[in-house]
């Protein structure tokens, strides 16, 4: 079983659709959640760190379930712009290596 | 603040050949880890340097890989001898040692092909 699971997609929307993810981990003792954001033939770049309360940055959202060990990312009003991997990330302990799920392709289209 | 830089972008060499990367951390992040991408997989981790030392090479395939962080500055990641599998794409990344949620920002790369 992979330590990060997400679904692959490609989860293809229209613009202004709301689209979201989700990632399961198998590691409960997880201290902390990002996604990371990666375009194609780049790196990835942190969208969002995750927290137990649950916390949004303008129209993302993003939310951990630590019962289920269970992370979200919802996106509203999607924008051409949004269109890339989105990857769920867990960091086993603070400071120390991150692992990676193997992303979520969205395709927005006009 | 300048960006984790990396260098060279791409790499093409053959088999049994020697290739070192070259990885600049964001300034004053102690924390400098290296990632690999290999073709169809999920980014893994290779190593971790706290300032100079390795804190965690348990991602390092083989003696192939030796990882270098002399001075606590830059960081150099060898290959020799390069085999096929070590093909792909070799990320740097940093964070702060202390005081934050050791967010770490990733460089763009080093593209990698072993012929």
């Amino acid at each position: 079983r992979k330590e990060v699971e997400q679904d692959p997609g490609p989860f293809n929307v229209p613009e202004g659709a709301t689209v979201a993810f989700n990632c399961t981990y198998s590691n409960s003792a997880s201290q902390s959640f990002f996604w990371y954001r990666q375009d194609c033939r780049k790196e990835p770049k942190l969208l969002m760190s995750v927290y137990s309360s649950g916390n949004e940055d303008g129209r993302f959202t993003a939310q951990l379930n630590r019962a289920s060990q269970y992370i979200s990312l919802l996106i509203r009003d999607s924008k051409l712009s949004d269109s890339a991997t989105y990857l769920c990330v867990v960091n086993i302990k603070y400071g120390n290596k991150l692992v990676f799920g193997a992303g979520t392709i969205l395709r927005v289209k006009s | 603040e300048a960006g984790v830089t990396q260098f060279p972008s791409h790499s093409v060499i053959e088999k049994g050949q020697t290739v070192t990367l070259r990885c600049d951390p964001i300034s004053g992040h102690d924390n400098l880890y290296w990632y690999r991408r290999v073709m169809g997989k999920e980014i893994k981790f290779l190593l971790h340097f706290v300032k100079e030392s390795k804190q965690d090479e348990s991602g390092m395939p083989n003696n192939r890989f030796l990882a270098e962080r002399t001075g606590g500055t830059y960081s150099t990641l060898k290959v020799q001898p390069a085999e096929l599998e070590d093909s792909g794409v070799y990320f740097c990344a940093s964070s702060r040692l202390t005081g934050g949620s050791y967010e770490q920002y990733f460089g763009p790369g080093t593209r990698l092909t072993v012929t």
